[in-house]
Parts: C-alpha cells; sequence; structure tokens
C-alpha cells in the first residue's frame, strides 16, 4: 500500500527566504507525482506535475525534483512572499492497471510565511 | 475556461439523512474523481468515473455511491449519514484517464452532519 509522507508537518520562515518541502513515498512504482496548495476552506490548485520519467519541473519561484529510486520529491520555493502561505500537498499516481485516477496524498505541510 | 464546479458549496444535515453532491468538471474532461478530505484522516480517494463508468473505488462503506451522466457531470451520493461524514468533499477532472493528465479540483462541498 502506497504511503505519503511530507517533512515538515508545519514551517514558519521570514519573507524572502528559500525553503524546501520534503515529500516521500513508499513504492517507487508511480506514474507521476503533483504538487498542490490549498487556502484554508478552498480546494487545490495543482503547481507542478511531475512525470516518472522526468527528474524535475519549474513553475516561476518553484522548483520540484523527482528522485524515483529513492522514493521522495522536493518542492523548491525561491524569494518565499506572504502569499505563499497555506497548505502543500504532494500526491503520486501509481503506475499501471486501472488506479490512474487515484492520487495518494500527504499529510501535507502547513507554510507560514511573515511580512 | 471555467474550472471545476460543485454545488452546494455548504451543506447541513442531521444523522441518517442521505445528500447528493454534484460536480461539472472543466469542459472537454472526461474522468471526474471524488475525493474526502478530513482532519484527521486528509485527502482519502472515493471513486473516479470516465464515461459513465466506475474506474477504480476507493475503500469507503457502501453508503458511498456516485454515477457520471453523459455530459461528464457526475453526483455522488452519501445515504444514512453518519457524524464521522461531515468533511469537505473535493471533485477533480482531468481530460482522460491516463496518469498523465494533471488533475484540476473543484473548490469543494463542506458536509456538516449533526
Amino acid at each position: 500500500k502506497q504511503e505519503v509522507t511530507q517533512i515538515p508537518a508545519a514551517l514558519s520562515v521570514p519573507e524572502g527566504e528559500n525553503l524546501v518541502l520534503n515529500c516521500s513515498f513508499t513504492d517507487s512504482a508511480i506514474y507521476n507525482l503533483q504538487w498542490f496548495r490549498q487556502d484554508p476552506g478552498k480546494g487545490l490548485t495543482s503547481l507542478l506535475l511531475i512525470q516518472s520519467s522526468q527528474r524535475e519541473q519549474t513553475s516561476g519561484r518553484l522548483n520540484a525534483s523527482l528522485d524515483k529510486s529513492s522514493g521522495r520529491s522536493t518542492l523548491y520555493i525561491a524569494a518565499s512572499q506572504p502569499g505563499d502561505s497555506a497548505t502543500y500537498l504532494c500526491a503520486v499516481r501509481r503506475g499501471g492497471g486501472t488506479s490512474y485516477g487515484k492520487l495518494t496524498f500527504g499529510q501535507g505541510t502547513i507554510l507560514t510565511v511573515h511580512p | 475556461k471555467a474550472g471545476v464546479t460543485q454545488t452546494p458549496r455548504y451543506l447541513i444535515k442531521t444523522r441518517g439523512q442521505q445528500v447528493t453532491l454534484s460536480c461539472s468538471p472543466i469542459s472537454g474532461h472526461r474522468s471526474v474523481s471524488w475525493y474526502q478530505q478530513t482532519p484527521g484522516q486528509g485527502l482519502q480517494f472515493l471513486f473516479e468515473y470516465f464515461s459513465e463508468t466506475q474506474r477504480n473505488k476507493g475503500n469507503f462503506p457502501g453508503r458511498f455511491s456516485g454515477r457520471q451522466f453523459s455530459n461528464s457531470r457526475s453526483e455522488m451520493n452519501v445515504s444514512t449519514l453518519e457524524l464521522g461524514d461531515s468533511a469537505l468533499y473535493l471533485c477533480a477532472s482531468s481530460f482522460r484517464t491516463s496518469g498523465a493528465d494533471t488533475q484540476y479540483f473543484g473548490p469543494g462541498t463542506r458536509l456538516t452532519v449533526l
């Protein structure tokens, strides 16, 4: 059974810092990994999708890497801003079979960026 | 393009009642998945539909059911509500059921069971 763990559970940083969020998964047979952000009481916003054949993806100040063999992904946020405050979730999709639609989520990292 | 829409946004029910939640995917998307989010369990997969067929189901009791219509809109139904069913129910759509596609989530329906 796939298990996804995110470390740290919460992170508080001053504005302008670069930071790294970690995600690990137990079954390396994944199809892809997706990072989301969730604002309080809201739905999920997709940030980056990394296919299992890729090593990293970048979007603006965000960079996500994937090391499938070790079961790890990191989300790097450069020059953090108060607007980045949210819960960040990573989710993996298992490869093969009929489970494409199913995402297995981590518990999330609550990020607070202070002005 | 309009995003994923879910109705209603908030719902209050009492134990034993049943409830139906609706999800309209992004235009052109044919795959719809449902997730339950609670503080204790996090996000858990309920089921996935593609072209009106259930493709995948999570570990939830039979009280949870769903369906998809020919226009890709989906509904989920929870019968005989329990206090533990209080949660944010999220719907996600993607173009295909293929794993290569990004899943786009709606704002969710907040269900409170009293």
